[in-house]
């Protein structure tokens, strides 16, 4: 059966260093998205991808995360300078379209900032 | 603005106990709401959603829109039910989603 696949599972970085997320979404889904998710918390939507394009982008840090999907497919979001408060789950999720289809999720990467 | 509440982060039952999980929303719209389940060490997965008005696992849902609510009940709880629910509101008109802040729920032998 076909997974979303994330990397790296776990990251430990100092703060003030960059870092980056990849997200390979389930072949011949259309929409991706991004989440952060900060314990004890669910997860917070941070960019909505439709194809390559970027569909919401509301809730994401401009100054210092940016995303991105360049062909349509895999997606990679960074974090430079990462700070304390970014310690959290990075998850990736992707459906087939942006309305009422399920979103199948990836296992997360788990970011440590030091 | 779009919002999601579960008011309790905690909830115990013992097995063969009805199970209810509270969910209200806010929004102004027709809101799609489903409910993922994350078991432990597994990824976050879709249990239900209004739309399709089925029961999954013994799990259902009614959507009131009077009371904006979605509360997930099983009428006789498993112990392999013990897991994290979240609800979540989707958006139809921007396509965004909205997750609660989840509810763990322990089912005691």
């Amino acid at each position: 059966e076909a997974e979303v696949a994330q990397s790296p599972r776990y990251k430990i970085t100092e703060k003030s260093q960059a870092v980056a997320f990849w997200c390979d979404p389930i072949s011949g889904h259309a929409t991706l998205y991004w989440y952060r998710q900060i314990l004890g918390q669910g997860p917070e939507l941070l960019v909505q991808f439709q194809d390559e394009s970027v569909v919401d982008d509301s809730q994401l840090p401009k100054d210092r995360f940016s995303a991105e999907r360049l062909k349509g497919v895999d997606s990679t979001l960074k974090i430079q300078p990462a700070e304390l408060g970014d310690s959290a789950m990075y998850l990736c999720a992707s459906s087939l379209g942006r309305s009422g289809y399920e979103q199948y999720f990836g296992p997360g990467t788990r970011l440590t900032v030091t | 603005a779009q919002r999601v509440t579960q008011p309790e982060k905690l909830l115990s039952v013992f097995k063969g106990a009805p199970v209810e999980l509270k969910c209200n929303y806010s929004y102004s719209g027709s809101p799609e709401l489903f409910w993922y389940v994350q078991y432990s060490r597994q990824r976050l997965q879709l249990l239900l959603r209004h739309i399709s008005r089925e029961s999954i696992k013994g799990f259902t849902a009614d959507l009131n829109k009077g009371e904006t609510s979605f509360h997930l009940k099983k009428p006789f709880a498993q112990e392999e039910d013990s897991a994290m629910y979240y609800c979540a509101l989707h958006n139809t008109n921007a396509g965004k989603s909205t997750f609660g802040d989840g509810t763990t729920l322990t089912v005691k032998p």
